[in-house]
């Protein structure tokens, strides 16, 4: 069983360019969510979805967006890149909205903009 | 504004040896509270989540004890394992969504345990 799936594990990019984060998981979850880990925080939610069709924003959603077209997967798009979008990004899942049930992460994509 | 802070930020113990982590919060209205570890350059994996209703759980040799009168709740570890050395993150869940979404994360302790 897979889990959830990050892709790249690493990246290097020049400011301004764009790129796609990869998730995808099979555990048929509802709900999916990206959040950013910086050193000395705790982890900040950027975009999540409850289900096929809708995404919402979290605490730090400038400068990236989302979508999601399937259950399985919810790719997140980094417009223009900025050094401050250099960080660790933590693709996350749970079977549904609220505050309950398990939430599972991917093992991270670590991204530098230089 | 909903905060969940967690001490110490590290702390470096022998193998062997007992350690409790603990993680204060202020949110409102509390649902549940999560403890995860995460190794390093891996992504966190779940240990415990306790309701409002529980005051203590267990998970091997991870123990999780929530007094939600307080407002605490701390992560004992028993006789630690090299394997222990990781970041502890103390999460939790909130009734209302609001920005940061259901999950309020606390910072971590990073646990080092030494030969």
């Amino acid at each position: 069983n897979a889990g959830v799936t990050q892709t790249p594990k690493f990246q290097v990019l020049k400011t301004g360019q764009s790129m796609t984060l990869q998730c995808a998981q099979d555990m048929n979850h509802e709900y999916m969510s990206w959040y950013r880990q910086d050193p000395g925080m705790g982890l900040r939610l950027i975009h999540y979805s409850v289900g096929a069709g809708i995404t919402d924003q979290g605490e730090v959603p400038n400068g990236y967006n989302v979508s999601r077209s399937t259950t399985e997967d919810f790719p997140l798009r980094l417009l223009s890149a900025a050094p401050s979008q250099t960080s660790v990004y933590f693709c996350a899942s749970k079977k549904a909205g609220g505050p309950g049930g398990e939430l599972f992460f991917g093992e991270g994509s670590r991204l530098t903009v230089l | 504004k909903n905060q969940v802070e967690q001490s110490p930020q590290s702390l470096i113990i022998l193998e062997g040896k007992n350690c409790t982590l603990q993680c204060n919060y202020t949110v409102s209205p509390f649902s549940n509270l999560r403890w995860y570890k995460q190794d390093t350059g891996r992504g966190p994996v779940s240990l415990t989540i306790m309701t409002f209703s529980e005051n203590t759980k267990s998970n091997g040799r991870y123990t999780a004890t929530l007094d939600a009168d307080t407002k605490q709740s701390s992560l004992h570890i028993t006789a630690s394992q090299l394997s222990d050395s990781a970041s502890y993150i103390c999460v939790v869940s909130v009734i209302a969504r609001g920005s940061q979404g259901n999950l309020i994360f606390g910072k971590g302790t990073k646990l080092s345990v030494k030969p």
